[in-house]
């Protein structure tokens, strides 16, 4: 079945560089991503989303990429902080206007100090 | 700040056992999600309420769970026997989002059920 998925599961940055998070994905009537972030014991949390016909979406510190000639999405994060350490995940809208999400495996990011 | 409530937060049960999960979600939001996360992956949907109605439960294994939200507010879900593999962390969301709409409403996701079955 088609699937969303992440290239690298584990992302290690220094405190104020700008991180990377990359997610592939291969539904090509995906019409909505959206970028969550979970933190150790808590559910996943609300970053940016993106639809279809855009190639690029900026938030506070977070711009979301999307490629649909690759089938590629990203996550970049500015000036990372200590406070950004989660698990990221992307996800696909795979339920036209019921809006099923599909999420990818996850990729954990860690800032060092 | 409103909240997804869900309890317990932590769950131990031995398998062949039945257990039970309770969601509140944000009030005023008419649909409400429960997704089941296995460590190290993301979450996947189980099953899907507008109101007291599912929407969507494809994913939802019917001989073992069950899902209800009677009064289309606060919902259960129940496992019933629990097996080995039913150890993960069952995720509750709820959105605003009207039936037939074509706008996303943010998915707001409460703490989850840590579930372990020995």
């Amino acid at each position: 079945g088609e699937s969303v998925g992440l290239h690298l599961p584990t992302l290690s940055v220094q405190e104020g560089d700008n991180s990377i998070i990359n997610c592939a994905y291969s539904n090509s009537a995906s019409d909505y991503f959206i970028w969550y972030k979970q933190e150790s014991g808590k559910g996943p949390q609300f970053i940016i989303d993106i639809r279809s016909n855009m190639d690029k979406r900026q938030g506070q510190r977070v711009t979301v990429l999307l490629n649909k000639t690759v089938k590629h999405l990203s996550l970049q994060i500015a000036a990372t902080q200590p406070g950004d350490s989660a698990v990221y995940f992307c996800a696909e809208n795979s339920g036209g206007s019921n809006y099923k999400l599909t999420f990818g495996k996850g990729t954990l990011l860690t800032v060092n100090p | 700040e409103a909240e997804v409530a869900q309890s317990p937060r932590y769950k131990i049960t031995e398998k062949s056992q039945a257990v039970a999960f309770w969601c509140d979600p944000i009030s005023g939001h008419a649909t409400l999600y429960w997704y089941r996360q296995i460590l190290g992956q993301g979450p996947e949907l189980l099953v899907q309420f507008q109101d007291e109605s599912v929407v969507d439960d494809s994913q939802l294994p019917k001989d073992r769970f069950s899902a209800e939200r009677l009064k289309g507010v606060d919902s259960t879900l129940k496992i019933q026997p629990a097996e080995l593999g039913d150890s993960a962390m069952y995720l509750c969301a709820s959105s605003i989002k009207l039936l037939g709409t074509s706008v996303y409403n943010e998915q707001f996701f409460g703490p989850g059920t840590r579930l372990t079955v020995l």
